[in-house]
């Protein structure tokens, strides 16, 4: 199975701070990652597609890059609504369709 | 609009049986796989199923696997999840998913119901 590793797990940052995740691939996912953002109760909402495509409606401060191995999230200048909790995912393979074990990002 | 409405979680006592629903509209249910995805209380997403758009082929991680059935008809535009031998991990919030690629297994997701919780708990 592809295990799916991000960091850090929290991740403590200012409004306006330029904000990067790390996602990493026990093998190779070519560039099947997706990057989800998600707040308390809410569903996870889908930022990020195919590693580095922006999905329609979401701001383009988020960006995504990377394939293979390691991936990167960035939020260019981090914004009141952004403190959330982020998560990758790789569909890349049958076996699970994989998620990384989350990076929250609060308010420092 | 899309929109997947989930029902049937509720409290079940382990070793018991639930059946979850996810009723689908604003898109052409049958063109796209469906997915089912899990969240566990303070806990990440962990995903459990997944199935194909004419129900063919079916995928379930391992910790369901056995245990959980998925399965759909199309003529309803509904997604199922039949769950059995219920343990205690298995309480979480249960999200029905929508792949962004219709036709495909693989894909990422881009619309997600609101959930339905599922407490196994004597």
């Amino acid at each position: 199975d592809i295990q799916m590793t991000q960091s850090p797990s929290t991740l403590s940052a200012s409004v306006g701070d330029r904000v990067t995740i790390t996602c990493r691939a026990s093998q190779s996912i070519r560039s099947w990652l997706a990057w989800y953002q998600q707040k308390p109760g809410k569903a996870p909402n889908l930022l990020i597609y195919d590693g580095s495509s922006l999905e329609s409606g979401v701001p383009s401060r988020f960006s995504g890059s990377g394939s293979g191995t390691e991936f990167t999230l960035t939020i260019s200048s981090l914004q009141p609504e952004d403190f959330a909790t982020y998560y990758c995912q790789q569909y890349n393979s049958y076996s699970r369709l994989t998620f990384g074990g989350g990076t929250k990002v609060e308010i420092k | 609009e899309v929109q997947l409405v989930e029902s049937g979680g509720g409290l079940v006592q382990p070793g018991g049986s639930l059946r979850l629903s996810c009723s689908a509209s604003g898109f052409t249910f049958i063109n796209y796989a469906m997915h089912w995805v899990r969240q566990a209380p303070g806990k990440g997403l962990e995903y459990v199923s997944a199935i194909s758009i004419n129900g063919g082929s079916t995928y379930y991680a391992d910790s369901v696997k056995g245990r959980f059935t998925i399965s759909r008809d199309n003529s309803k535009n509904t997604l199922y999840l039949q769950m059995s031998s219920l343990r205690a991990e298995d309480t979480a919030v249960y999200y029905c998913v929508k792949p962004r690629i219709f036709g495909v297994v693989l894909s990422s997701f881009d619309f997600w119901g609101q959930g339905t919780l599922v407490t196994v708990s004597s």
